[in-house]
């Protein structure tokens, strides 16, 4: 069955990068867009960017671009997220999810999530 | 970016009820709109899909309908397990978003 494991969140100053990874199994990881959904503490989810089947066709919500940068090894079946000077509403937990389809569609697959913590 | 308005934001029902859960769009997204289900601690989870269709392994009891801008999301009979958040989410543009959410609580 389908698997999504996300690491690399913890606790990261204010202006420091931290890149999260999600390890994916259980399906055909090179034929699918991956997203990665985020959810600060007591509040709804948002979506952050997604990367196509490709590794090459991105897009991103608009509070993120220019600070995320999403990419993909599908010789390894891993998604990142690089987190650059990231701020203190930055603070969530940051999901990996599989798409339904090779681009933008809905989620069918999501990790357990991984906690990131922005304070100095 | 499409605005995606959820109501209401929380709702008090009791099992066996039926709940109807309203999200709408601030422009056509067709039929392209998700629902989630989403417990404390736990990872969104997929029910219905393209508006109306059910996501293998989710209850009969969970239904959706809509089209263009208003879209609705049904449980025919509440169950305990059912008590959670909903989401809903529109995939039409390159920029995807979600409602701000339901709380399902028991009245």
């Amino acid at each position: 069955q389908v698997q999504l494991v996300e690491s690399g969140g913890g606790v990261v100053q204010p202006g420091r990068s931290l890149r999260l990874s999600c390890a994916a199994s259980g399906f055909v990881f090179s034929s699918y867009g991956m997203h990665w959904v985020r959810q600060a503490p007591g509040k709804g989810l948002e979506w952050v960017a997604v990367i196509g089947y490709d590794e090459i066709v991105q897009y991103y919500a608009d509070s993120m671009k220019g600070r995320f940068t999403i990419s993909r090894d599908n010789s390894k079946n891993t998604v990142y997220l690089q987190m650059n000077s990231p701020r203190a509403d930055d603070t969530a937990v940051y999901y990996c999810a599989k798409g339904r389809g090779s681009l933008l569609h809905h989620f069918d697959s999501w990790g357990q999530g991984t906690l990131v913590t922005v304070s100095s | 970016d499409i605005q995606m308005t959820q109501s209401p934001s929380t709702l008090s029902a009791s099992v066996g009820d039926r709940v109807t859960i309203t999200c709408r769009a601030s422009q056509s997204i067709n039929s392209w709109l998700a629902w989630y289900q989403q417990k404390p601690g736990k990872a969104p989870r997929l029910l219905i899909y393209e508006a109306s269709s059910l996501e293998s392994g989710v209850p009969s009891r969970f239904s959706g309908s809509g089209s263009g801008t208003e879209f609705t999301l049904t449980i025919s009979s509440l169950q305990p397990d059912d008590f959670a958040s909903y989401y809903c989410q529109q995939y039409n543009s390159y920029s995807l978003t979600f409602g701000g959410g339901t709380k399902v609580e028991i009245k």
